[in-house]
């Protein structure tokens, strides 16, 4: 009940497309969902993050979709660009156990020029 | 500000040998979590500090310990080392109530 099931594995979008990653969950008591960008050798940085009060959160070319009913949740990046081409993973936490992060597998993203 | 730095960078030991791991937080923050990332996974949870003591633990064994200093600057060691503890060790700071956590650049540690 734990887990955050991330898909897919590895993505290849041209530049100026969508790059679409999905995540879904289980415990109903998460009550944060943050995506974060990884690049080789490096710690992971916050993207965006969203809580399960609003259905949507765009920060420039990145957007969060979420719905709560299917438990389910989405990073879209816009106008994909080579500078995007990482690891994207998406996590879970709530308050209860002080946002210990809970991670999906990752997502390889290549965006091809 | 530094944001959340972590030394060293990268680290080689044997099995069997112990290592400590050093994280320093971004400033105004005052929870420390560690995480570990085998290559190629998400990373896991394996505790949180606050207030210098451990708050969270996640699925790790005793041989994984830590301690959160009075500037909340927080170690990791970690002892009898085996071959499945090579991994990215990274440490996160948050502000305690606060969801968000930052990352640091993490800790290569390969154990031959």
């Amino acid at each position: 009940q734990q887990q955050v099931k991330q898909s897919p594995q590895s993505l290849i979008v041209q530049k100026g497309g969508i790059s679409i990653i999905n995540c879904a969950y289980e415990n109903t008591a998460f009550d944060y969902f943050p995506w974060y960008q990884q690049f080789p050798g490096k710690g992971p940085a916050l993207l965006i993050a969203i809580r399960p009060d609003v259905s949507e959160k765009k920060e420039g070319r990145f957007t969060i979709s979420f719905n709560k009913s299917a438990k389910q949740f989405s990073l879209h990046i816009m106008d994909s660009q080579p500078g995007d081409s990482a690891t994207y993973f998406c996590a879970a936490s709530n308050g209860n156990s002080n946002y210990q992060l809970i991670w999906g597998a990752g997502t390889k993203l290549i965006i091809k020029p | 500000d530094a944001g959340v730095t972590q030394s060293p960078t990268h680290l080689i030991k044997t099995r069997g040998q112990q290592v400590t791991l050093r994280c320093s937080p971004k400033s105004g923050h005052d929870t420390v979590s560690w995480y570990q990332q085998a290559l190629g996974q998400g990373p896991q949870f394996i505790f949180q500090y606050y207030e210098e003591e451990e708050r969270q633990r996640g699925n790790f064994p005793d041989r994984f310990s830590g301690h959160q200093f009075p500037n909340y600057s927080s170690e990791l060691n970690v002892n009898a080392l085996l071959l499945g503890d090579s991994a990215l060790y990274l440490c996160a700071s948050s502000l305690t109530g606060r969801a968000e956590q930052f990352f640091g650049p993490g800790t290569r540690l390969t154990v031959l």
